[in-house]
């Protein structure tokens, strides 16, 4: 069991928005602001979407947001296209156990 | 730009030790404000931070993971490695290196922003 919550699954059509939730903790999520996301098509190494919960690395495509209220940090994908179809894996920093903890994943089928 | 490449056996014989090295490239691992780090993904399943590792030589392993793990790094050959003893089925997996942005040693790992494209281990007789 992982110890920040996904949904396993969520689709769209191009096009629409999807948001992706996880849920962690005080000791993790909901006390500090190292939520990462991270993309990953099947076979492929992840690929880092965002970081410290809303910025964007070089080269990620603005449709692509994050935040965070409470416990609960949120991955928002705007104006789907076929090749955001991925896997997707938040990550936080944790004071709890491993420094770094990952939710199980959620699966995105754009429709 | 920063790149990373796993390299070691992909079959590992029940009690023994894996052996798994990161050679990274496009940049000295001697550099700081990185945690050179092992990561790893049970067929199907999500991601599991096994450790990782500071220039300087500084530490820190999994909980879960700590009895059979040993991270190193050559700062010479810009390499770090990954042993992890008494395996089990359970430890079949991708495993993958990456470098994880900090402020400097002890501080926080903030988001891991370069990764390999991942070696899978199996562990079979």
């Amino acid at each position: 069991q992982s110890a920040l919550t996904q949904p396993a699954s969520v689709s769209g059509s191009p096009g629409q928005s999807i948001t992706i939730s996880c849920t962690g903790t005080s000791s993790d999520v909901g006390g500090y602001n190292f939520v990462s996301w991270y993309q990953q098509h099947p076979g492929k190494a992840p690929k880092l979407m965002i970081y410290e919960v809303s910025h964007r690395p070089s080269g990620v495509p603005d449709r692509f947001s994050g935040s965070k209220s409470g416990n609960t940090a949120s991955l928002t994908i705007s104006g789907l296209q076929a090749e955001d179809e991925a896997d997707y894996y938040c990550s936080s920093y944790t004071s709890s156990s491993t420094p770094v903890v990952f939710g199980g994943g959620t699966k995105l089928t754009v429709l | 730009q920063v790149q990373l490449q796993e390299s070691g056996p992909g079959l590992v014989k029940p009690s023994q030790t894996l052996s798994l090295t990161c050679t990274v490239s496009g940049g000295s691992i001697s550099s700081g404000g990185y945690y050179w780090t092992w990561i790893r993904q049970h067929p199907g399943k999500g991601l599991e931070w096994i450790g990782h590792i500071y220039y300087s030589g500084s530490t820190y392993y999994n909980p879960s993971l700590k009895s059979r793990v040993t991270i190193s790094i050559d700062t010479s050959k810009n390499q770090f490695s990954l042993k992890l003893n008494s395996v089990t089925a359970a430890d079949t997996a991708g495993y993958y290196c990456a470098s994880t942005v900090t402020l400097g040693d002890g501080d926080y790992p903030y988001y891991s922003d370069y990764w390999g494209q991942g070696t899978l281990v199996t562990v079979s007789s």
